[in-house]
């Protein structure tokens, strides 16, 4: 079964930091670029951020730029999102997803940032 | 800049048929875009990929009654038969390099 399933998601003081994580199963994760996307409650879906399937170039968003680092580990088949500097405005359901289509989608994990 | 722009809201009767709009900004009238569906308290799910000669590549298990067709800078999912569980957000996407772009959403009532 083609599958994405992130964790890491939870309770994180503002200024602070958390890391996320999506494991993929059921296609070939190395051959396909990556997606992190985001949806802050009762918002629209937003992208942060993109790795390459071939040599790993990263791109973000303007409003992640600096503090939000993404990877993949090919062996491990799996995908991350360091998070730094966190803001109460990075609440949201992150989400990964792949292909510049996004054709699939894991099904999200919380993160909110609160004092 | 790459925007897309959709309706906030659409409605139609159960049974019936709709079809939503997904307007590309000026200068990127060729480019493909996809569409998303997302049920209440779900995930989004891909629907499908539209290409700008209107050839459309679906998700798995996407029902017949979606379908996707394009003029211009407009791209367009039509669903027919409408039922209850299409009641939805309905987000457009595309890429270009170094970014990917979502378009605002339009919100699916089912009458």
């Amino acid at each position: 079964e083609v599958q994405l399933v992130e964790s890491g998601g939870g309770l994180v003081r503002p200024g602070g930091s958390l890391t996320l994580s999506c494991a993929a199963s059921g296609f070939t994760f190395s051959t396909y670029e990556m997606n992190w996307v985001r949806q802050a409650p009762g918002k629209g879906l937003e992208w942060i951020s993109h790795i390459s399937s071939s040599d790993g170039t990263t791109f973000y968003a303007d409003s992640v730029k600096g503090r939000f680092t993404i990877s993949r580990d090919n062996a491990k088949n799996s995908l991350s999102l360091q998070m730094n500097s966190l803001r109460g405005e990075d609440t949201a359901v992150y989400y990964c997803a792949n292909k510049a289509a996004f054709e699939i989608w894991g099904q999200g994990t919380m993160v909110t940032v609160s004092s | 800049q790459l925007v897309l722009t959709q309706s906030p809201s659409a409605s139609a009767s159960l049974g019936a048929s709709v079809k939503l709009t997904c307007t590309l900004s000026s200068g990127h009238s060729t480019y493909a875009i996809a569409w998303h569906q997302q049920q209440p308290e779900k995930g989004p799910r891909y629907l499908m990929k539209i290409n700008t000669d209107g050839s459309h590549s679906k998700g798995d298990g996407i029902p017949d009654r979606f379908s996707g067709s394009s003029s211009g800078a407009e791209r367009y999912l039509t669903i027919s038969s409408l039922q209850s569980e299409d009641e939805a957000d309905y987000y457009c996407q595309t890429w270009a390099p170094g970014t990917r772009v979502f378009g605002g959403g339009t919100k699916l009532t089912v009458l």
